[in-house]
């Protein structure tokens, strides 16, 4: 089945300590989406590629960046963890002017 | 600019009662728009989408929504809650330009046995 999958589904890390999320999908959709989703809130966009079109959310900080080497991958990376980042991460794919996003599992993300 | 807004926060109902979702979007154009479904921890799913076909529309586990350009609404009904309907949900309106998504603030739905 068509998917996007996202690995780990857990990821526990230490504060300042840098970590990546890795997102994946089969749908060959062109558009790959990151949001960070704290508790009881809705989705906040950070950034989204379409091909290899980067396009950052003018509040996303700096402390997170994304990398996508192919259309099937995407990672995104937290240089520096803090206490405030620990969130559900959720990685999402569309087509161009597409009809709809599909959505990964998350990685809940723990900053100690 | 595009804008949802869902206008209970949270919702209650009794098992095989219906279920209302409300949400109005605020559009300069013929939207597209979706309903998701959250369970705990989980990613989101997508339960039915309008894109200026048919202004009733049908999704997932016997929800449907009607599209109302009048009223600029699109509301999620069920006829009978089930208990594993219990969830948050999510109405998303689509950028008229670009590939962004714009989310309302969520219901949290509540099913009683």
């Amino acid at each position: 089945d068509a998917m996007v999958i996202q690995n780990p589904r857990y990821q526990v890390t230490q504060f300042g300590k840098p970590v990546t999320l890795s997102c994946s999908q089969t749908l060959n959709h062109n558009v790959m989406y990151w949001y960070q989703q704290k508790s009881s809130q809705a989705p906040k966009l950070l950034f989204h590629y379409y091909d290899k079109d980067f396009n950052n959310e003018a509040d996303t900080p700096d402390n997170f960046q994304s990398r996508r080497p192919n259309t099937s991958f995407c990672f995104l990376d937290i240089r520096s963890p803090g206490l405030g980042d620990a969130a559900m991460y959720l990685c999402a794919t569309s087509r161009p002017s597409g009809r709809a996003q599909y959505f990964g599992p998350g990685t809940r993300l723990t900053v100690l | 600019a595009q804008s949802v807004t869902q206008l209970d926060s949270h919702v209650s109902v009794s098992e095989g009662t219906p279920v209302l979702l409300r949400c109005n979007y605020s559009s300069s154009y013929s939207p597209s728009l979706f309903w998701y479904v959250q369970h705990p921890n989980k990613g989101l799913q997508l339960l039915l989408k309008y894109t200026s076909a048919a202004t009733l529309v049908k999704g997932i586990n016997g929800f449907e929504a009607e599209f109302k350009k009048s009223e600029t609404s699109f509301h999620l009904t069920k006829p009978s809650a089930h208990m594993s309907d219990a969830a948050e949900y999510f109405c998303v309106v689509k950028g008229n330009t670009g590939n962004q998504f714009y989310f309302g603030t969520g219901t949290s739905l509540t099913v009683i046995p």
